[in-house]
């Protein structure tokens, strides 16, 4: 199975700030990489496929990049809605699997 | 609009069975791919299974091979996950997922609880 690791798993920042969370597999996945955000007692919401591509009515202060092994998720100008779980997952190949979340916290 | 409404869940004893379904909308359900994921309380996401659009082709986590089966009904706009010998890691939230495209996720249902205890 393809591991995922992200870092940090958790991180403080205040309104207005931008930031990154970066996602490592344990193996080449090309660009089979997905982010997502989740609030408390809230489903996923879905906000980067492809690696980089955003999905419909996603804001663009999201952006993703990267290729390979490595990725990054950045959010600019941090607003109060952004404070939330975020968790990438690799869709190259079975089984599916996700990194352990970054919680994003207000500081 | 798109939208995707997961039933279903509830207590169950371990060793039991239990069958969530997943009534789609908004969309042309027998042409997309769907996907089952899972969360236990205060943990993070796990992948459990894929159906492609046809039914034809179908994929397990490992944790839950043999046990659970994923189908459709394309007539129905309805997702299933027939869940058998339930254990108590089994707990979870249980969501469905749309397919965009490949494997990635787009639309997500709101979820429902299994609660696997005695």
């Amino acid at each position: 199975d393809i591991q995922m690791t992200q870092s940090p798993s958790s991180l403080s920042a205040s309104v207005g700030d931008r930031v990154t969370i970066t996602c490592r597999a344990s193996q080449g996945i090309s660009n089979y990489l997905a982010w997502f955000q989740q609030k408390p007692g809230k489903a996923p919401k879905s906000l980067i496929y492809a690696a980089s591509s955003l999905q419909s009515g996603v804001p663009s202060k999201f952006s993703g990049s990267g290729s390979g092994t490595d990725f990054t998720l950045t959010i600019s100008s941090l607003q109060p809605e952004d404070f939330a779980t975020y968790y990438c997952q690799q869709y190259n190949s079975y089984p599916l699997t996700f990194g352990q979340g970054t919680k994003l916290e207000i500081k | 609009q798109v939208q995707l409404v997961e039933s279903g869940g509830g207590v169950v004893q371990p060793g039991g069975s239990l069958r969530l379904s997943c009534a789609a909308s908004g969309f042309t359900f027998s042409s997309y791919g769907m996907h089952w994921v899972r969360q236990a309380p205060g943990k993070g996401l796990e992948w459990v299974a894929f159906i492609r659009y046809d039914g034809s082709n179908k994929y397990y986590a490992d944790s839950v091979k043999g046990r659970f089966t994923i189908s459709r009904d394309n007539s129905k706009n309805t997702l299933y996950l027939q869940m058998n010998s339930l254990r108590a890691e089994d707990t979870a939230v249980y969501y469905c997922a749309k397919v965009k495209q490949g494997l990635a996720f787009d639309i997500w249902g709101q979820g429902t609880m299994v609660t696997v205890s005695s």
